[in-house]
């Protein structure tokens, strides 16, 4: 099992629509979460951090987190073509302070 | 100092070359991290500072692969040997908080082993 797992698409949605991004984790012992959107070419920029069980929502983005399912979300609202992009789940891994990431799901928003 | 700088940009070298690249955080960030990603994939961990302290390095890196972070400033790796496999981009990031800001990332390297 990986570490951390994501759908890798591609997932394709309408302008206006919600985006939805899963992931899932195998450590029970991870603290920190993290959303990196990733543009072609270019390198990953924080969008997100959660670190309690619950929704956490900044602007048209809603992270989403749940320990006992090891399980993390992103929510895209009100999607637009300058979010198509490819988003990063990453996890720190039990004690470490280095994170873990999935490869990534690439998302595409039609105008 | 707004960024994460890394240099070179782009690095293109012959099989069994040996190549080093740098990297520069931000001014007040004490931790520096150096990731390897390859078309498709996430980005996958290499090695960790703290200040001039390598703390972890992956499992998966070969020994021809070293990382210095000398003064707890700026960072090099250096791969010796280059393969094609090799070719990747090479990311650093760095952090003052892991658990609060997460990492800032620079442009990274790329590099083309031919």
């Amino acid at each position: 099992q990986k570490e951390v797992e994501q759908n890798s698409g591609p997932l394709s949605v309408p302008e206006g629509a919600i985006a939805s991004l899963n992931c899932t984790y195998s450590d029970r012992g991870s603290q920190s979460f993290f959303w990196y959107r990733q543009y072609s070419g270019k390198s990953p920029e924080l969008i997100m951090s959660i670190y309690s069980n619950g929704d956490k929502e900044d602007g048209r983005f809603t992270a989403q987190l749940n320990k006992a399912s090891q399980y993390v979300s992103l929510l895209i609202r009100d999607s637009q073509p300058s979010d198509s992009a490819t988003y990063l789940c990453a996890v720190n891994i039990g004690n470490n302070n280095d994170m873990r990431f999935g490869a990534g799901t690439r998302l595409t928003v039609k105008p | 100092d707004t960024g994460v700088s890394q240099d070179p940009r782009h690095k293109i070298t012959k099989r069994g070359q040996n190549v080093t690249f740098r990297c520069d955080p931000i001014s007040e960030h004490n931790r520096l991290y150096w990731y390897r990603q390859t078309l498709g994939q996430g980005p996958e961990f290499l090695t960790y500072f703290q200040n001039e302290a390598q703390l972890e390095k992956s499992r998966l890196l070969s020994d021809r692969f070293s990382a210095e972070r000398p003064k707890g400033s700026f960072s090099t790796l250096e791969i010796q040997r280059t393969e094609q496999g090799d070719s990747a981009m090479y990311l650093c990031a760095s952090s003052l908080s892991f658990r609060n800001y997460g990492y800032t990332f620079g442009s990274g390297t790329r590099l083309t082993v031919v």
